[in-house]
């Protein structure tokens, strides 16, 4: 299995529900970051948290990272079509190694 | 602008035939880092550079070379590309090494199809 599973992989949403997607790792966080991605571009810096408890809003997307720093949720408040995209949860591996792993991302479409 | 850029965008190549994608970012960032992203498997580290003369390999280094000779600048080389290697390529740059703290800023993506 994967070292960061994001659910679901895709999601559609009525315009104007709420929506959450989660982001788990095998081992504790150390930085986690939320990026989205439009179909085929590059990616956008959401978010990032690093310490358990946390919690960061921008606009009507919020993240938190659970008290024991092994997952993370990103929660959007009515939804609208500029949230669809591809959502990507990142971490770092810790220690000396300064990689980042990501997992398979959460493809959101919104229906109007 | 702060930016990273990339190129070509879009690349459509034959197998064998060496091929150079560029990156380049203008926030004198130390750490880069070339990525590989293909469906049902999320974006894959290739090659990382912690700063200048510094490179490592990431997961997915086998048939890319890259070289950081300027700061600024930290290409992509595939010297024989084979049909495996058709994905979306991004390069990202983060100012410190201290990734527990920084964000990585990513690059538009490179389009690569070997046929």
């Amino acid at each position: 299995s994967q070292e960061l599973e994001q659910s679901p992989q895709s999601l559609i949403v009525q315009e104007g529900k709420n929506l959450t997607i989660n982001c788990t790792s095998s081992k504790t966080l150390y930085g986690l970051y939320w990026y989205k991605q439009k179909y085929g571009e590059g990616l956008i810096f959401l978010m990032m948290l690093q310490k358990g408890g946390e919690e960061k809003s921008h606009e009507k997307i919020t993240a938190k990272l659970d008290e024991k720093k092994q997952q993370s949720s990103l929660h959007i408040t009515a939804s609208q079509p500029s949230h669809a995209g591809i959502y990507l949860c990142g971490v770092s591996r810790g220690g000396s190694n300064y990689q980042l792993i990501w997992g398979a991302g959460t493809k959101l479409i919104i229906k109007p | 602008e702060a930016q990273v850029t990339q190129n070509p965008r879009y690349l459509i190549t034959v197998t064998g035939k060496k091929l150079t994608v560029t990156c380049s970012q203008n926030m004198n960032h130390e750490y880069m880092s070339w990525y590989r992203q293909d469906p049902g498997l999320g974006l894959r580290q290739i090659y990382y550079s912690m700063n200048v003369e510094v490179t490592d390999k990431g997961d997915v280094p086998e048939g890319y070379k890259v070289s950081r000779k300027e700061k600024r600048n930290f290409p992509l080389i595939l010297e024989s590309p084979s049909p495996n290697q058709t994905s979306l390529y991004f390069c990202a740059s983060s100012l410190y090494r201290a990734l527990r703290t920084d964000t990585q800023y990513f690059g538009p993506g490179t389009r690569l199809t070997v046929l």
